[in-house]
């Protein structure tokens, strides 16, 4: 079945710095890519998404690049800000449903 | 603005309690889902439902029922509630769409504890 993997947690930055959380999956045919945040207190919210191999997703600074040939969905950030602590979870869609990593929480120092 | 709401955002109910969760939706949407989030376990599917009067069982249905009599809302049903039920639970719906492509919309959650 289908699964996703994404790197323990918790990562502790300071601001400005350079953000990376790896994901990896394992899907039978061809999904499609997600990143949901999710900030205290809330429910998940999309971040970004990808449709198919080589597309990249990108919103509020954070980028993610749909590697089929690693099978790699890695969310990355420049610079980092404290408003941006929060649980990332990296997603994949298949037939209408949604498969979710464990989640990455990220916490910014200032 | 899309909005999925649910109807407490916290609980507290005792061991053997019948334990209802409400979950409404007003964007229209053919699926809605229910999913529990525990430390380290990230988020797992209870049931979903594609269609009015619809339910399918997700990963861990055990314990748990559902009901979906109108297409805008979806209800999650304890029937004797247990304290290894104690979690996190969040509504989503999605649009029924051709292909994988689907966004799900999340409520913001009702923290439940049974004591």
């Amino acid at each position: 079945g289908d699964s996703v993997t994404q790197m323990e947690g918790p990562v502790t930055l300071s601001e400005e710095a350079f953000l990376t959380i790896n994901c990896t999956y394992t899907a039978t045919g061809y999904p499609s890519l997600f990143w949901y945040v999710q900030y205290p207190g809330e429910g998940l919210q999309l971040l970004l998404k990808a449709t198919k191999a080589d597309d990249k997703g990108s919103n509020k600074g954070f980028e993610a690049t749909y590697r089929k040939e690693t099978t790699s969905f890695h969310l990355e950030k420049g610079s980092v800000q404290v408003s941006d602590s929060a649980v990332y979870f990296c997603a994949l869609s298949e037939d209408q449903k949604v498969t979710f990593g464990t989640g990455t929480k990220l916490q910014v120092i200032p | 603005d899309v909005k999925v709401t649910q109807s407490s955002r916290y609980l507290v109910k005792r061991t053997g309690e019948k334990v209802f969760l409400e979950c409404v939706q007003d964007m229209d949407h053919e699926n809605m889902f229910w999913y529990r989030q525990d430390p380290g376990l990230g988020l797992r599917l209870i049931y979903f439902s594609y269609d009015v009067k619809m339910k399918e069982k997700g990963d861990i249905p055990e314990g748990y029922s559902v009901s979906r009599e109108k297409k805008e809302r979806f209800s999650l049903i304890l029937e004797s509630a247990s304290t290894n039920q104690t979690s996190m639970y969040l509504c989503a719906s999605s649009p029924r769409l051709g292909g994988s492509y689907n966004e799900q919309f999340f409520g913001p959650g009702t923290r439940l504890t049974v004591l």
